[in-house]
């Protein structure tokens, strides 16, 4: 069963606009990981924010922020005025008792001048 | 350099063909990671060593086989790929995969194409 659900395959927006992506997780423990990467077009993927369970406070850096609500098991994730070097795909994962992530399936991300 | 860096970025081989890919961490780190990201599907973890030590293997093909001479190297090496396997290949790293919750440092990755 997919752990991790990233409902938006893709997103178009305009320069300047907000985008919100969606990021739903399952799972039966009570601690656990959740993970924002970005992958723009050259390939590699990068970190962009780690929050614990424990931590429901919602994060602001820049024009990201992110939104975690335990009760509805989402990590959603915003980007205010949207720039096209904001252009990638992103992935939200999650980790729950070891090392290894479960990744979404990802949300590409396009904004147009 | 830093980061976390991968050696080729672009790969063509045919099916008889072996080569190898190359990661390199500059960070510190005692974990490395092998992923494989295919068109359509989710990331899907290959390979973990935690000092140098093979931990994680997950149910990938003989034709692959990994090695970490050291925490700062991991190696790739390729034989007899077939056409499904064309992918881009990244790396991680992180400080300890032993540890839970760790956050995973990738590299460009290598884009492979088996003709």
């Amino acid at each position: 069963a997919q752990k991790v659900t990233q409902a938006q395959t893709e997103i178009s927006v305009v320069e300047k606009e907000d985008v919100t992506l969606d990021c739903v997780y399952e799972t039966r423990d009570t601690t656990y990981y959740l993970f924002w990467y970005k992958q723009p077009p050259s390939g590699e993927l990068v970190f962009l924010i780690r929050r614990n369970s424990f931590d429901e406070q919602n994060e602001i850096s820049g024009r990201y922020s992110w939104n975690f609500q335990k009760s509805t098991s989402s990590f959603n994730f915003t980007i205010t005025a949207s720039q096209v070097v904001d252009s990638a795909v992103y992935f939200c994962a999650l980790s729950e008792n070891d090392y290894k992530l479960s990744f979404g399936a990802g949300t590409t991300v396009t904004v147009r001048a | 350099e830093t980061g976390v860096t991968q050696t080729p970025r672009h790969l063509v081989m045919g099916m008889t063909n072996k080569k190898s890919l190359k990661c390199e961490q500059h960070l510190g780190h005692n974990a490395m990671y092998w992923y494989k990201q295919s068109a359509k599907k989710p990331l899907e973890l290959m390979f973990v060593y935690s000092l140098e030590e093979r931990v994680e293997n997950n149910s990938v093909p003989s034709r692959f086989s990994p090695e970490c001479p050291n925490s700062s190297h991991l190696f790739l090496h390729l034989h007899t790929l077939q056409p499904e396997d064309s992918a881009l290949y990244l790396c991680a790293s992180s400080q300890d995969s032993g540890a839970w919750g760790e956050t995973q440092y990738f590299g460009p990755g290598t884009r492979l194409l088996v003709l």
